[in-house]
């Protein structure tokens, strides 16, 4: 599985546009980037996933670069409720089981 | 709330004690996972299941962990002579297939 290297912590004002970057540099063809949200005392929620250029749903948007050796995960206009934990994936889809590393710890101040 | 349910939520126990979490998965999901996350790390995967064949075991599961789905719905995690080390959260999930997986809130264990 290709080794994934992200900040450990970010800091945020409210209102503000947030963008974490995820480096990959080893990723494989058949691999996703896959990003999971971790609040305190709960177990990771999947927020978004994508194999090339973007994808955007309801939470967030993922940018991947032609070269897909890195991932930026964008959260617009975040609030208090987005402070948390973020985790970058990279793997096949659907790939069993789930490696997290030490993930990014995004604190957003009012 | 995901529907994935863990009990206990919290368990404090002395060293060389046995203790069981309970992982109950949403119903139709038939694969079921455990991971094991300690303060400052994600999550590491320990063990699957799909439906009541456990498919993968990590290098962690040392021989005094034990898990079991013996019906394909709940799971049991069961640690025995607890040691100081096993202090950790530890995180249940269930996906349909190779579908997204759910968490649970987890089970905090802390041995004194």
């Amino acid at each position: 599985l290709a080794k994934t290297t992200q900040p450990i912590s970010m800091d945020s004002y409210e209102g503000q546009e947030v963008n974490i970057t995820c480096s990959h540099n080893n990723i494989a063809t058949n691999d996703y980037i896959t990003w999971y949200q971790q609040f305190p005392s709960q177990g990771p929620r999947f927020i978004i996933q994508g194999y090339k250029t973007k994808v955007t749903n309801e939470v967030a948007s993922l940018f991947i670069p032609a070269d897909r050796k890195s991932s930026t995960l964008s959260l617009p206009r975040v609030s208090l409720s987005d402070t948390a934990v973020y985790y970058c994936l990279v793997g096949p889809q659907g790939n069993t089981p789930l490696v997290f590393g030490k993930g990014t710890r995004l604190s957003v101040i009012a | 709330d995901t529907g994935v349910s863990q009990n206990p939520r919290h368990k404090i126990t002395k060293r060389g004690q046995n203790v069981t979490f309970r992982c109950d998965p949403i119903s139709e999901h038939n694969r079921l996972y455990w991971y094991r996350q300690t303060l400052g790390q994600g999550p590491e995967f320990l063990t699957y299941f799909q439906n009541e064949a456990q498919l993968e075991k990590s290098r962690l599961l040392s021989d005094r962990f034990s898990a079991e789905r013996p019906k394909g719905s709940f799971s049991t995690l069961e640690i025995q002579r607890t040691e100081q080390g096993d202090s950790a959260m530890y995180l249940c999930a269930s996906s349909l297939a190779e579908n997204e997986q759910f968490f649970g809130p987890g089970t905090r264990l802390t041995v004194l």
